[in-house]
Parts: C-alpha cells; sequence; structure tokens
C-alpha cells in the first residue's frame, strides 16, 4: 500500500518570504500523480497543485511550485513571496493511475503553516 | 466555477442514532467520494462511487456505513447507528473523467 509521509507538522514564515513543504511517499507503481492540497480555517479542501509522474518538468501555479525527485520519492511544495493568506494546513496527496478515472487518494498527516506579518 | 455542495455544515447527533449526510456533485463528473477528516489528523479515504455501485472502499467503510445516489443528482452517506468515534469532518468529492478532485466544504459531525 502506498504511503504520504510529511514529516513538518509545523512550519512559520515572514510575510513576502519563500517557504518549503516536505513531502515524501512509498510506492512500487511507477504511474501516479501526486497533489498539494490547502485547507484553511473554513476546512474547505482546495487544490493547489497537481503533478505527473512521467512527466520530469516541475508543476508550477503562480507563486506555487513544487521539486518532484522521482527517484527520491520526495514532492516539496515551495511558496514564493508568501501571503497572510496562504495560512494554513497543506496537504501532500497520492493517487495511483491504475485506477481508471478514480481518484482515490491518499494523504499525508498535514503541515500548518503560519504566516507572520 | 460549478462546486461540490454539501449539506448540513454541521450535524449533531446523539450516539446511536443514523445520521444521512447529502452531497450534491457536479453534474458532469462520474465519480463519487466520501473522505473523513477526524479532528487534527489525515483526510482519510472512505469509498467510491461510480455507474451506480461502490467501485472501491476502505476498511473504515464498515456494515455501519452505506452510499447511496437516489435521485440522479443527490450523493448520500448514512451512518446507520453513531458511535462517539464517527465525529469528523465528512467531505464529499466528485471527478471527471480527466478531471481532478473536486471537494465539498465538508459536513462536520458530532456526535454526543
Amino acid at each position: 500500500a502506498q504511503t504520504v509521509t510529511q514529516s513538518q507538522p509545523e512550519m512559520s514564515v515572514q510575510e513576502a518570504e519563500t517557504v518549503t513543504l516536505s513531502c515524501t511517499y512509498d510506492t512500487s507503481e511507477s504511474d501516479y500523480y501526486l497533489f498539494w492540497y490547502k485547507q484553511p480555517p473554513s476546512r474547505q479542501m482546495i487544490l493547489v497543485i497537481r503533478q505527473e509522474a512521467y512527466k520530469q518538468q516541475n508543476a508550477t501555479e503562480n507563486r506555487f511550485s513544487v521539486n518532484f525527485q522521482k527517484a527520491a520519492k520526495s514532492f516539496s511544495l515551495k511558496i514564493s513571496d508568501s501571503q497572510l493568506g496562504d495560512a494554513a494546513m497543506y496537504f501532500c496527496a497520492y493517487r495511483s493511475a491504475n485506477q481508471g478515472g478514480s481518484e482515490k487518494l491518499v494523504f499525508g498527516k498535514g503541515t500548518k503553516l503560519t504566516v507572520n506579518p | 466555477e460549478p462546486e461540490v455542495t454539501q449539506t448540513p455544515s454541521h450535524q449533531v447527533t446523539q450516539m446511536g442514532q443514523e445520521v444521512i449526510l447529502r452531497c450534491v456533485p457536479i453534474s458532469n463528473h462520474l465519480y463519487f467520494y466520501w473522505y473523513r477528516q477526524i479532528l487534527g489528523q489525515k483526510v482519510e479515504f472512505l469509498v467510491s462511487f461510480y455507474n451506480n455501485e461502490i467501485s472501491e472502499k476502505s476498511e473504515i467503510f464498515d456494515d455501519q456505513f452505506s452510499v447511496e445516489r437516489p435521485d440522479g443528482s443527490n450523493f448520500t452517506l448514512k451512518i446507520r447507528s453513531t458511535k462517539l468515534e464517527d465525529s469528523a469532518m465528512y467531505f464529499c468529492a466528485s471527478s471527471g473523467q480527466v478531471s481532478p478532485l473536486h471537494f465539498g466544504n465538508g459536513t462536520r459531525l458530532t456526535v454526543t
């Protein structure tokens, strides 16, 4: 079974600075997807960024980018120019590519990000 | 942008009572899911539903749980006899053939 590990329960960053959240995963599969979800205090789960394992290029969405290291099974999230609204729980998630269209996700335990003004 | 909607936002029930959590997935999506998040813990997969039947379920999804798509738009999760440990945030989600998962805002279930 696949597992996702987020080793940082909490992180903090100064507004306008850059922060990197770590995620590692364990799988025997070669084709899969990785995600970062943001969960603000409202508890809604918001997709931040998605990476296909077969793509070598790291995904980027505005101030959010990932460092995907397939051999190391590492998938870190970098947030540049941090804003107060970035404060939230961040969950890393894994999905097997062998699920047809199904999106069963395996989540990590999350990292609570605090942004200091 | 279309959304997954869940009702109610907060449900309080007594132990042993039945509870039904309701969801309206995005209309052209094909796959429907329930996830659970106990306070302070990670989000856990409960069940996926496709083509009017359960396609996969976790070990958490025991005989006390059931899902139904009664009318082609709603997707419900029923807990037959709630226990204290069922207190959690329950997220409904849906996805299309190629689209990523879209989550609803969740229903906070409190069992007293």
